[in-house]
């Protein structure tokens, strides 16, 4: 099975950075990931599909890139709302697997 | 308004069993396939099974194969996941997701239900 390993695990950034989270999968998988934010005590919510497709009502400063085996999530300007947890999931073939997540908090 | 309300969980001994429900409106179910997705007490997420629209096919993850099984019916727009022999590893808050029509993300999500196996 593919593994998907995020980085870094944990990221403390200020009001205003630009942030960007790493998702490698263990083998190529194309497009097919999916970007995924869970704020504390709340179910996850879907942030991008197919790499770099924002969600309708997604803020745009969050944007996705990358195919095969290295895609990025990238917040473009951090907000006190964006802390929580983020997770990319594989989606090309099951299992449908997600990486470990990268909690994000504000410094 | 898509709704997913997950019900059915609650403590159950090792080696037993327990069945989730999971109650969808605000969309035509029969014509998308559904997700189960657990979270074990501060760790991350775990993709579970799926299951098609027809219900003609469905994939577990190894960790719960031959334990789980997931099924749905689209009469009562209702998806299902049964657990037998459980652990104490399968305690976890349990989502019900719908996979996206145009592929196998998940597009919207339940509030969970939490799962707890002890003795």
């Amino acid at each position: 099975d593919i593994q998907m390993t995020q980085s870094p695990s944990s990221l403390s950034a200020s009001v205003g950075d630009r942030v960007t989270i790493t998702c490698r999968p263990s083998h190529d998988i194309s497009n097919f990931l999916a970007w995924y934010q869970q704020k504390p005590g709340k179910a996850p919510k879907l942030l991008i599909y197919a790499a770099s497709t924002l969600q309708s009502g997604v803020p745009s400063r969050f944007s996705g890139s990358g195919s095969g085996t290295d895609f990025t999530l990238t917040i473009s300007s951090l907000q006190p709302e964006d802390v929580a947890t983020y997770y990319c999931q594989k989606y090309n073939s099951a299992p449908y697997t997600f990486g470990q997540g990268t909690k994000l908090e504000i410094k | 308004e898509v709704q997913l309300v997950e019900s059915g969980g609650g403590l159950v001994q090792p080696g037993g069993s327990l069945r989730l429900s999971c109650a969808a409106s605000g969309f035509t179910f029969s014509s998308y396939a559904m997700s189960w997705v657990r979270q074990a007490p501060g760790k991350g997420l775990e993709w579970v099974s799926v299951i098609s629209g027809s219900a003609g096919s469905t994939y577990s993850a190894d960790s719960v194969k031959g334990r789980f099984t997931i099924s749905r019916d689209n009469s009562k727009n209702t998806l299902f996941l049964q657990m037998n022999s459980l652990r104490a590893e399968d305690t976890a808050v349990y989502y019900c997701a719908r996979d996206d029509s145009r592929g196998w993300y998940l597009d919207s999500w339940g509030q969970g239900t939490l799962v707890t196996v002890s003795s």
